[in-house]
């Protein structure tokens, strides 16, 4: 069975500092997705990575993935209050890209 | 913004009462997804579809059923609602029109509120 862990679950930080969520996996996958959802809202398509050694960079976010080490992370730099929200991982289960096991989230905020 | 649209987006039912949940999707992609989202657990597979009538289950499907008779449309049905599936239902879709590689990215609807009382 697929387990999918996110670390840490809370975190609280400060706008302008950095810090690291950490997401790994039990089993062999080249695939992994990152996802954001905000307080009642519906969940947005942050990065995919799809193979070893990847890095995606948007803003003040970057995700990498070591498939060798089933790791993968979302480093955020200078936070701001607006990335305030909770961030997801997710692995293909088969490589196939139809059947992703989630993480159960960490929740982030960032204060002014 | 991926055209997926989910209802009821709320409902309140009654314990052994049946109840469906409709996605629907312009975007013609393969494959659709029902997860549930609860409190310290995440995202949840219930079923997922591959094709017009072709499903399979997911990792918590007990209790829940499904059906796919258009691409554009898929049901998840309780059959007799419980207090336990009390929950937030998400529609995801996946996949691309076509030839082309399938990245596996899901593209989520705004999702289902469901209370069994």
């Amino acid at each position: 069975e697929l387990k999918v862990e996110q670390n840490p679950l809370f975190l609280s930080m400060q706008e302008g500092k950095n810090y690291t969520i950490y997401c790994n996996y039990s089993t062999t996958s080249d695939r992994l997705y990152w996802y954001r959802q905000d307080p009642g809202k519906s969940l947005e398509s942050l990065f995919v990575l799809l193979s070893n050694g990847a890095v995606k960079q948007e803003g003040r976010l970057m995700a990498s993935l070591d498939t060798k080490a089933r790791l993968s992370t979302l480093h955020i730099t200078a936070a701001v209050h607006d990335l305030s929200a909770t961030y997801f991982c997710a692995v293909d289960m088969n490589n196939a890209g139809n059947m992703l096991t989630f993480g159960g989230g960490t929740r982030l905020m960032v204060k002014p | 913004d991926a055209g997926i649209t989910q209802s009821p987006r709320h409902k309140v039912t009654e314990t052994g009462t049946p109840v469906t949940l409709r996605c629907h999707q312009t975007e013609n992609h393969r494959y659709m997804y029902w997860y549930r989202q609860d409190p310290g657990h995440g995202l949840r597979l219930i079923h997922y579809s591959y094709g017009v009538k072709d499903t399979d289950k997911g990792e918590v499907s007990d209790g829940y059923s499904v059906s796919r008779s258009k691409t554009e449309d898929f049901l998840l049905t309780l059959e007799s609602a419980t207090s336990s599936q009390t929950s937030v239902y998400f529609c995801a879709i996946s996949g691309v029109v076509g030839t082309g590689a399938n990245t596996g990215e899901l593209f989520f609807g705004e999702g289902s509120r469901l209370t069994v009382l």
